[in-house]
Order: C-alpha cells, then sequence, then structure tokens
C-alpha cells in the first residue's frame, strides 16, 4: 500500500525556517517524481514544485511564488522528500501535502498533509 | 501560465443526478489534465488522469472528456459519497496549476 506521510509542520514567526518531510512507503521511491502541493485555509490547491528522480539528475521545479525561498530535497536511502522553507510569510501559512507523480506527469498518491502557521 | 478556468464554482445536487464539471485551459495542454476529489479535512484524491483515464478504484460512475481546450468530469449518478470539492489539474506546463475548485453540494 503506497503511503506518505509528511511531518514538521507548527507554528512559526514571520521570517522564521521550517523543514517538512514526507515519508514514503509501499512503492518504489527512487523510480518517482516527487511533489509538494499547498493549500492555504479555505481556499485551492496550490502547486509547489517538483524534484525528479536520480536518472533525471534531481533536478527541481517551483512555483515563481515560491522561487528562490523554497528548496526541494530528496534522500533516496530513507524513502524521504524534503521541503525547506525560509523567510517565512504570513502568506505561507497552509497545509503542505506532498504527492507522488505518475508517470511524470500526474499527481495520483497525496500524503494526509502537515499544517504550518505563519504567525507573530 | 496556464490559467484553469473551471466552472461552476458550487452546485447542489440530488442523490442520482447526472453532475457535469468544466475545466477550460488558456492553452493547449493536450491531455495533460487530471480531477481530483476533496473532502473536508482530507487530502485530495486522484479521480481521472490523462484527460479521461479513471484511475484505479475509482468508481464507474466518473468519467473524463477533452474537447480541445475543454475538460469535463461527469458523475453519472450522484452518489452520497461524492459530496465534495473538485478540482481538475493540468501538467503540460510547468507551473502545473490547478482550477479554482468546484463544491458540489446537497440540494
Amino acid at each position: 500500500e503506497v503511503q506518505l506521510v509528511e511531518s514538521g509542520g507548527g507554528l512559526v514567526q514571520p521570517g522564521g525556517s521550517l523543514r517538512l518531510s514526507c515519508e514514503a512507503s509501499g512503492f518504489d521511491f527512487v523510480a518517482h517524481y516527487m511533489d509538494w502541493v499547498r493549500q492555504a485555509p479555505g481556499k485551492g490547491l496550490d502547486w509547489v514544485g517538483r524534484v525528479r528522480h536520480r536518472a533525471s539528475s534531481y533536478t527541481t521545479e517551483y512555483a515563481a511564488t515560491v522561487k528562490g525561498r523554497f528548496t526541494i530535497s530528496r534522500d533516496d536511502s530513507r524513502n524521504s522528500l524534503y521541503l525547506v522553507i525560509n523567510n517565512l510569510r504570513t502568506e505561507d501559512t497552509a497545509v503542505y501535502y506532498c504527492a507522488r507523480v505518475l508517470g511524470g506527469a500526474y499527481l495520483d498518491y497525496w500524503g494526509q498533509g502537515t499544517l504550518v502557521i505563519v504567525s507573530s | 501560465d496556464i490559467q484553469m478556468t473551471q466552472s461552476p464554482s458550487s452546485l447542489s445536487a440530488s442523490i442520482g443526478d447526472r453532475v457535469t464539471i468544466t475545466c477550460r485551459a488558456s492553452h493547449d495542454i493536450s491531455n495533460f489534465l487530471a480531477w481530483f476529489q476533496q473532502k473536508p479535512g482530507e487530502a485530495p484524491k486522484s479521480l481521472i488522469y490523462g484527460a479521461s483515464t479513471l484511475q484505479s478504484g475509482v468508481p464507474s460512475r466518473f468519467s473524463g472528456s477533452r474537447s480541445g481546450t475543454d475538460f469535463t468530469l461527469t458523475i453519472s449518478s450522484l452518489q452520497p459519497d461524492d459530496f465534495a470539492t473538485y478540482y481538475c489539474q493540468q501538467s503540460s506546463d510547468y507551473p502545473l496549476t490547478f482550477g479554482g475548485g468546484t463544491k458540489v453540494e446537497i440540494k
């Protein structure tokens, strides 16, 4: 069974940093691109970015709104995906989901999400 | 960026009704379109990818179609478990973009 479990969310002050983790199990993690998607309270889904697999040199893509502050990485030895967020802003308050990418294109499995609240 | 315009933003329907949700892409995205269902407090669930391919385990009352840059999600006979918010999403180009969502409520 495919499982994705996010962790690392919490209450952070503006300007702070946070590292979110996503632990994967039940599938061949090394073979898949992985994405982060976020959802602000009461709002729609907002794609954050992607990390490709080793065969694609672990290259990344980001939404323009987060580029430069967000860094996506992965550790295939730990079946884990990471999202580092620097210089947090109140508008970064959201549930952050990790998702597996099917065939290099489609998000098929999602984790349950981890809530990040940016507030003083 | 490719804009995904989803309509309606909400609808009320009864059990057994046929429900149609539409998503229009601002550019040609071929068949790189997926549909998701999300219930309150839960993660999104993949329903359809490649515009019309049903995800494993998804009931056959769900279907997807494409006409040019217009995409449709159809629920042939609405069931109690289908009351949720539905999102389309394009994966033709970066950044990936979602429609604004359609909330399906009980009439």
